[in-house]
């Protein structure tokens, strides 16, 4: 079955960088799209952008740009959301998502990343 | 950037129908699709494409899009419906996707 499993919570100060993981199983990682999603504590869902897991190539979403980057490892099936520069307002939770296959819903998410900026 | 609105909430009595709406413009030139999120949990997709249910959503959840409205609709609704829900399309214009910012239902 297909599962995206995260890696656990984080808590930084400001200023300094996270990296998320995503590590992906059940399906072909490259035939499928992954998208990040941010959630701010008691706020809706955000979408930050998306990976191409066949080329590496990432798309940012208005407001995700220069701070965040989305990477990928392919030979363990896993992608990477990395925010540097953190800043209390980066405190959420990050969601990886599968594109849905021939659609540009999500189908599949992982369970979470709670991501806490605080001095 | 391409804006969804959505109620912020909606209020249903068990074995009812519960609708919720997602206003964009022109929104139903566009693919539609629907999340429902419980308190602590990952969302979960249960329409997409507008109406097509993925497998293991129940029948009672059924989609619609037209002009510039689309909804979703519970038929029968249960107390384990109880959830957050977010309507989403795919912007080409601006080649991003974009959520709406969320209906509460509450089974009273």
């Amino acid at each position: 079955q297909v599962q995206l499993v995260q890696s656990g919570s984080e808590s930084k100060k400001p200023g300094a960088s996270v990296k998320v993981s995503c590590k992906a199983s059940g399906y072909i990682f490259t035939s499928y799209a992954m998208n990040w999603v941010r959630q701010a504590p008691g706020q809706g869902l955000e979408w930050m952008g998306w990976i191409n897991t066949n080329t590496g190539n990432p798309t940012y979403a208005q407001g995700f740009t220069g701070r965040f980057v989305f990477s990928l490892d392919t030979s363990v099936r896993t992608a990477y959301l990395q925010i540097s520069s953190l800043k209390a307002e980066d405190t959420a939770v990050y969601y990886c998502a599968r594109r849905n296959s021939g659609s540009y819903s999500i189908d599949y998410w992982g369970q979470g990343t709670l991501v806490t900026v605080s001095s | 950037s391409y804006v969804l609105t959505q109620p912020p909430s909606v209020s249903v009595a068990p074995g009812q129908t519960a609708r919720m709406t997602c206003g964009g413009n022109k929104i139903g030139s566009k693919s539609v699709h629907w999340y429902q999120q419980k308190p602590g949990q990952a969302p979960v997709l249960v329409v997409y494409d507008d109406s097509d249910r993925p497998s293991g959503i129940p029948e009672r959840f059924s989609g619609s899009n037209s002009g510039n409205t689309a909804t979703l609709t519970i038929s029968r609704v249960e107390a384990g419906d109880e959830a957050d829900y977010y309507c989403q399309v795919w912007d080409s214009s601006s080649v991003l996707k974009v959520f709406g910012g969320g209906t509460k239902l509450t089974v009273l």
